[in-house]
């Protein structure tokens, strides 16, 4: 089984400019994450989608933060425009839902991608 | 914000010694797991523990649950320099919200 694709891997930009990110899920999971990662701390949800629909967006900024997951498969998220502090590790995440009163998910990580504002 | 802190923050040991790793969290939880990142890669699920468990296991991994003190521990036994990494909790507040908040890490290194 493929595993989460995320593409670049590395970027490099002047603040102010633009950048965005893609992500493949693995096929056939619905819930799709991106997580910021500031060096030194613990991954930090931006948004989550289920299938093509935005379940919880409430720490992504969005005055410059911007994501969409068209056909509720592949995703893209995108700065516009890039601040100093958006430098970070950004990781999209997929998973499986198993509803029910036992429900709990695991999610699986792509390798990231590293922003680097300059 | 971060809803688990872990402790120590980093650890050093030798390979072959155990590792203990612990994580506090605010809430109420439904369930808590543990992942592990290497460096520059992203973070790999390790073990999951519900709300009503009180300790599993898994290979080399224990894992406690304790939720009277809102918290867990990771133990990792006869340890490998390939355990080198950063191991990070994710809590679960509500049921079937899938929205998993991490804590800060710790960071643990295995001297061969």
């Amino acid at each position: 089984e493929a595993g989460v694709a995320q593409s670049p891997r590395y970027k490099i930009i002047e603040k102010r400019q633009s950048v965005a990110f893609w992500c493949n899920p693995i096929s056939g999971h619905a819930t799709l994450y991106w997580y910021q990662q500031i060096l030194g701390q613990g991954p930090k949800l931006l948004i989550q989608f289920q299938n093509n629909g935005v379940v919880d967006d409430s720490q992504l900024p969005k005055d410059r933060f911007s994501a969409e997951r068209l056909k509720g498969v592949d995703s893209t998220l995108k700065i516009q425009p890039a601040k100093l502090e958006d430098s970070a590790v950004y990781l999209c995440a997929s998973s499986s839902l198993r509803s029910g009163p036992r429900s709990y998910n695991e999610q699986f990580f792509g390798p990231g991608t590293r922003l680097t504002v300059l | 914000s971060q809803q688990g802190e872990e402790d120590p923050q980093a650890l050093s040991i030798q390979e072959g010694e155990n590792a203990t790793m612990n994580c506090s969290y605010k809430t109420s939880i439904n369930n808590l797991q543990w992942y592990r990142q290497n460096s520059g890669r992203g973070l790999v699920h390790l073990i999951l523990i519900r709300s009503n468990e009180r300790e599993k296991h898994s290979g080399r991994l224990r894992v406690t649950l304790d939720t009277s003190k809102k918290s867990s521990s990771l133990l990792i036994t006869a340890s490998r320099a390939a355990d080198t990494a950063s191991y990070f909790c994710a809590t679960a507040a509500h049921p079937g919200t899938y929205k998993y908040i991490f804590g800060t890490g710790t960071r643990l290194k295995v001297l061969a």
